[in-house]
Order: C-alpha cells, then sequence, then structure tokens
C-alpha cells in the first residue's frame, strides 16, 4: 500500500545536527512533490520544505532556510531533511508528505520527533 | 507568512453540523482555490479531508464539505460523529510561500 516511513529522528543539542529519512513505497516516488512539515508539541502545523519530483526546485520557510537542506534520491525512492545549527524552537515532530498538483497533501508519515535541548 | 485564522475550538453534539472557518487574505484563501482540510486525532498524523475548497478524496464521508467565499474557506461536518472529534487544519497556496497553514481548530463532540 502507499505508504511513507520517516526516520532519524532524535536527541541532539542546541548547534548540533541531524539528517531525516523519509522512505516511500506504493507508488512512483519521482512522480511526485514531497514536502517536510513539522508540528512542536502542543501546537499547530508548520510547512518547511519542499522539493519538486526531479529535485530541481526546492522551497524553505522562512525559520529554516540557510539551516536545512532537502534532496531526494528517486533510486532509493527516498527523501531526506539535513538540519544544522538547530534550535529549541526546532523541537518537533516531523512529518514528511506526498504533494497533490492541488498543493494539498495526500499521504502522511508517522512522523519522527526531534528534540534540540542540552 | 502568518498563519491562516482560524477559531481555537468548536463544539457540537451528535448529530449537529458545524463550521470551522479559515480567514486568510487576497495573497492566500482569497486568491486561489486551494484550500485544504486536515484532520488529525491525538497522536496520529494529518488526514487530508478535503482540497480544492470542497473535492473530498477517496474514502472521506460526503458529511464533510468544504466552501470558500472571498477570503473565508469553510468546512461543514454535519451528522457530527463522536469519531470526529479531533483537530483540525486549513492550508492554502500562497503568492509568497508554497503554503501555509491555520493554527488549527479543536473539535469537540459534546
Amino acid at each position: 500500500q502507499v505508504q511513507l516511513v520517516e526516520s532519524g529522528g532524535g536527541l541532539v543539542k542546541p548547534g548540533g545536527s541531524l539528517r531525516l529519512s523519509c522512505a516511500a513505497s506504493g507508488f512512483t516516488f519521482s512522480d511526485y512533490y514531497m514536502s517536510w512539515i513539522r508540528q512542536a508539541p502542543g501546537k499547530g502545523l508548520e510547512w518547511v520544505s519542499y522539493i519538486s519530483s526531479s529535485g530541481s526546485t526546492i522551497y524553505y520557510a522562512d525559520s529554516v532556510k540557510g539551516r536545512f537542506t532537502i534532496s531526494r534520491d528517486n533510486a532509493k525512492n527516498s527523501l531526506y531533511l539535513q538540519m544544522n545549527s538547530l534550535r529549541a524552537e526546532d523541537t518537533a515532530v516531523y512529518y514528511c508528505a506526498r504533494l497533490m498538483t492541488s498543493d494539498a497533501f495526500d499521504i502522511w508519515g508517522q512522523g519522527t520527533m526531534v528534540t534540540v535541548s542540552s | 507568512q502568518s498563519a491562516l485564522t482560524q477559531p481555537a475550538s468548536v463544539s457540537g453534539s451528535p448529530g449537529q453540523s458545524i463550521t470551522i472557518s479559515c480567514t486568510g487574505t487576497s495573497s492566500d484563501v482569497g486568491g486561489y482555490n486551494y484550500v485544504s482540510w486536515y484532520q488529525q486525532h491525538p497522536g496520529k498524523a494529518p488526514k487530508l479531508m478535503i482540497y480544492e475548497v470542497s473535492n473530498r478524496p477517496s474514502g472521506v464521508p460526503d458529511r464533510f464539505s468544504g466552501s470558500k467565499s472571498g477570503n473565508t474557506a469553510s468546512l461543514t461536518i454535519s451528522g457530527l460523529q463522536a469519531e470526529d472529534e479531533a483537530d483540525y487544519y486549513c492550508s492554502s497556496y500562497t503568492s509568497s510561500s508554497p503554503v501555509v497553514f491555520g493554527g488549527g481548530t479543536k473539535l469537540t463532540v459534546l
């Protein structure tokens, strides 16, 4: 079935780095734009970044621009988020999601928790 | 990009109808028909309920409907059921950023 599975979350100190991965299955990964969305504990959803199907077009939220890098490997059906210079306010559950042409996210992973704390 | 404005909470009794509003500007909700709605139960990932203002994905009950007037989009749930109790988020394409979410609305079924 269509599925997204995130991994790579954990506890990291402020200023540290972490790399999240998202494994896709059940659909032609290379046909779809993909995105990362996060949710701080007890808070709402915040869009983080998206990448086009080929990887040639990338957007970031202002809150992560210059610190996070999204990438994908279509041969491995995988999406990545390299997070550097992490701050306490980056603490959140990070979801990967498939983007429809209508700018809606129709498939979501289960999320991976990132905690930035000393 | 500022978040879209949603009421913090709404409530209704089983069988009733409720409406959740999502207010933006002419640069997002009012300017494009790319408004989506998501349902999120505690500890779970969000689920797409409505896309392109009023379209339902396969499997979403027709009790859920969406509409838009000017800069405000709305999600209506009719025949409220206990399992509808959840957080609901709207989102929209924007002229300055690919997507912006609303702050979320907690629906309580009394």
